[in-house]
């Protein structure tokens, strides 16, 4: 069974620095991969999505790696700003496009003015 | 304009109540999902329709009960509150198959609370 982690489960950076976002999984035969962003009260809103035979992909300053072997991607944000602030949630889809997305419990996170 | 719907947008209910959640997708995707959100904000698959098809049951009550009328449409009826059935519950939809095609757009979420 496809187990999602992401640690830390918080984490709070001054505007300017450069956020790292961390999402392990147990089972490599991934089918893809999906980061999503949950402002408080809110939604879910779709950052990035990794196919499996990609090892990355990058949208604006947002930038996420796949790494299947190790069972890690890992999303980056680069000169990150307040309204960077949420809770950062990555889910793998096993085996095929017919299953289901496994969600890891998210990482809050704080940009300080 | 909003691409991935629901209502209602809060519940507050007795136990023992049945209540219906509706969502509603104008993006022409061919797959929709519920999903529950618990008090640790974590989120787990409850069921999930293609083309009005189930193809994800996950282990949940047989008291939750999905109903798919056409491709854009996923309702979710819940018989017997409990308690525990509090919860964020969010809908969702995709195109399955294809590459950048099963990004997942998700409503606003129905916030349930069963006293």
């Amino acid at each position: 069974k496809q187990e999602v982690t992401q640690i830390p489960a918080a984490l709070s950076v001054p505007e300017g620095e450069n956020l790292v976002l961390n999402c392990s999984f147990t089972d490599s035969a991934i089918y893809n991969l999906q980061w999503f962003r949950q402002d408080p009260g809110k939604g879910l809103t779709s950052l990035l999505l990794i196919q499996s035979s990609q090892r990355e992909q990058t949208s604006g300053r947002l930038n996420a790696s796949l790494d299947k072997s190790s069972g890690r991607s890992t999303l980056y944000i680069a000169a990150s700003q307040p309204g960077d602030s949420a809770t950062y949630l990555c889910a793998a889809k096993t085996t095929d496009s017919w299953g289901k997305f496994q969600f890891g419990a998210g990482t809050q996170v704080v940009v300080t003015p | 304009d909003t691409a991935v719907s629901q209502t209602p947008k809060y519940l507050v209910t007795q136990m023992g109540n049945d209540k219906s959640i509706k969502c509603e997708q104008n993006l022409g995707h061919d797959t929709m999902y519920w999903y529950k959100q618990d008090s640790k904000k974590f989120l787990k698959i409850m069921f999930s329709y293609n083309n009005k098809e189930l193809i994800i049951n996950e282990t949940v009550p047989n008291r939750f009960s999905p109903k798919s009328p056409d491709k854009a449409h996923l309702n979710l009826h819940i018989n017997s509150l409990e308690l525990g059935d509090s919860a964020v519950y969010f809908c969702a939809s995709s195109i399955l198959g294809g590459p950048q095609r099963e990004t997942q757009y998700f409503g606003p979420g129905t916030r349930l609370l069963v006293l």
